[in-house]
């Protein structure tokens, strides 16, 4: 298994510009996770869905963040408009409830540059 | 949620053993405690978890206080690539929803191996 798909791996933009993030989860994995990492903040998490409906987006910064899972393959995050703030790495991460297990992969995070 | 106490680093020899340690004195009777680490540049991955009984896998022990109030991530043999941030982390399996939930992460302790 390739593990968790992320892309773009590095993203540099400028304030006030569209940025989306992509995000493919592992197949046959029923949850899906938005962190994000900070040097001041450490990982937060953003938003997650089960089954591709969002579950929680309590972590979402403000309105200028939305996240979409059209299917069970494949999320977005996008941001618009984008400030410096959101200067951070960005992780997907699935998961499939088995029992306890209650694993999360985590991708290898989009790092995100806003100018 | 219940919190969890790590301390900020440890430092290690390559070779010896590890025991990273975490308190958790308000965990409840369904809280898992989940290990992860994350590499440098890299993003978070699962190490271990366990509810009351001592577990082990192929990359690390985890030893459960009487308690439940702490508990010890061992590194038998510790590797310059075991040099990484863990953290401990309480999960409530009680909830519902067909899925899973989000990770809240702390600081987590840097762990720094020593050639």
């Amino acid at each position: 298994d390739a593990g968790v798909i992320q892309s773009p791996r590095h993203e540099v933009t400028e304030m006030g510009q569209e940025v989306t993030l992509r995000c493919k989860p592992i197949s046959g994995h029923n949850s899906l996770f938005w962190y994000r990492q900070t040097m001041m903040r450490g990982l937060e998490l953003l938003i997650y869905f089960n089954n591709n409906v969002p579950i929680d987006d309590s972590g979402m910064p403000e309105d200028r963040f939305s996240a979409k899972m059209p299917n069970a393959s494949f999320s977005t995050l996008k941001i618009q408009p984008s400030e410096p703030r959101d200067s951070a790495v960005y992780f997907c991460a699935s998961g499939r409830l088995a029992g306890e297990a209650d694993t999360q992969y985590f991708g290898p995070g989009t790092r995100l540059t806003v100018l | 949620d219940a919190k969890t106490t790590q301390p900020n680093s440890m430092e290690s020899n390559e070779e010896e053993p590890v025991h990273l340690p975490c308190n958790h004195s308000t965990i409840s009777g369904t809280d898992y405690i989940h290990w992860y680490r994350q590499l440098p540049s890299q993003g978070p991955e699962y190490v271990i978890h366990g509810l009351t009984s001592n577990v082990n896998n192929r990359m690390a022990s985890l030893a459960i206080a009487e308690d439940r109030k702490s508990s010890t991530l061992i590194l038998h043999r510790a590797t310059l690539r075991d040099a990484a941030v863990y953290y401990c982390i309480l999960r409530d399996r009680t909830y519902s929803g067909g899925g899973a939930d989000g990770l809240t992460f702390g600081k987590g302790t840097h762990l720094i191996i020593q050639p």
